[in-house]
């Protein structure tokens, strides 16, 4: 069965240093996203792609934070510096397309812990 | 800008138990998703709704929207310890595909 892969599962790391995670959609998934969940808290959007060009990218802290899917496949997002804030979820999902009635698939998730 | 209440905010109830879950919007969804969260894995849908007053089973679940499409209710008959995990609502609404979700409730089903 298709799955939505995503590396590292969990991530620890300092204040001030550079993370990245990486994501693998569906194959054929034209769509991906990348979700911020706070303990506690429903996930929130940080960005969204349509093959690789960015669709949304309005609530993504651009000051620290970067994506990319280069070949409208795979995507990365980095974090540089990381702050303690920073610690959540991230969730990356992907859909045959955008729009209302294309299901999202979420990923495992990556754990990240800032000390 | 929506905002999506879900009550309550966690629950612990006994396996063979009945329970409800409530989300409720600030304004008007044009399609709403239920999804379930175990614990260290992503979400899961488990089901769509977009018609005022639809009424959706999923063997023990029961989805609600309501006729003004503002609210909706998840309904679970003889909870299970393999119920266990996050319920969250999300307005599907947007027309980039962008989900809105609640803030979730936890939901604790003990043997």
């Amino acid at each position: 069965e298709a799955e939505v892969a995503q590396s590292p599962r969990y991530k620890i790391t300092e204040k001030s240093q550079a993370v990245a995670f990486w994501c693998d959609p569906i194959s054929g998934h034209a769509t991906l996203y990348w979700y911020r969940q706070i303990l506690g808290q429903g996930p929130e959007l940080l960005v969204q792609f349509q093959d690789e060009s960015v669709v949304d990218d309005s609530q993504l802290p651009k000051d620290r934070f970067s994506a990319e899917r280069l070949k409208g496949v795979d995507s990365t997002l980095k974090i540089q510096p990381a702050e303690l804030g920073d610690s959540a979820m991230y969730l990356c999902a992907s859909s045959l397309g955008g729009g209302q009635h294309n299901e999202q698939f979420f990923g495992p998730g990556t754990r990240l812990t800032v000390l | 800008t929506q905002l999506l209440e879900q009550s309550p905010q966690f629950l612990s109830i006994q396996e063979g138990e009945n329970l409800t879950v409530y989300c409720n919007s600030s304004s008007v969804f044009s399609s709403l998703q239920w999804y379930r969260q175990e614990p260290g894995e992503g979400p899961v849908l488990l089901v769509t709704v977009v018609t005022g007053g639809e009424v959706k089973k999923l063997k023990r679940l029961t989805f609600q929207f309501g006729d003004a499409r503002k609210d909706s209710s998840l309904h679970i008959t003889a909870a299970q310890p393999g119920d266990t995990g996050l319920y969250l609502c999300a307005d599907g609404s947007s027309n980039t595909g962008k989900l809105i979700f609640g803030q979730g409730t936890t939901l604790q089903v003990k043997p």
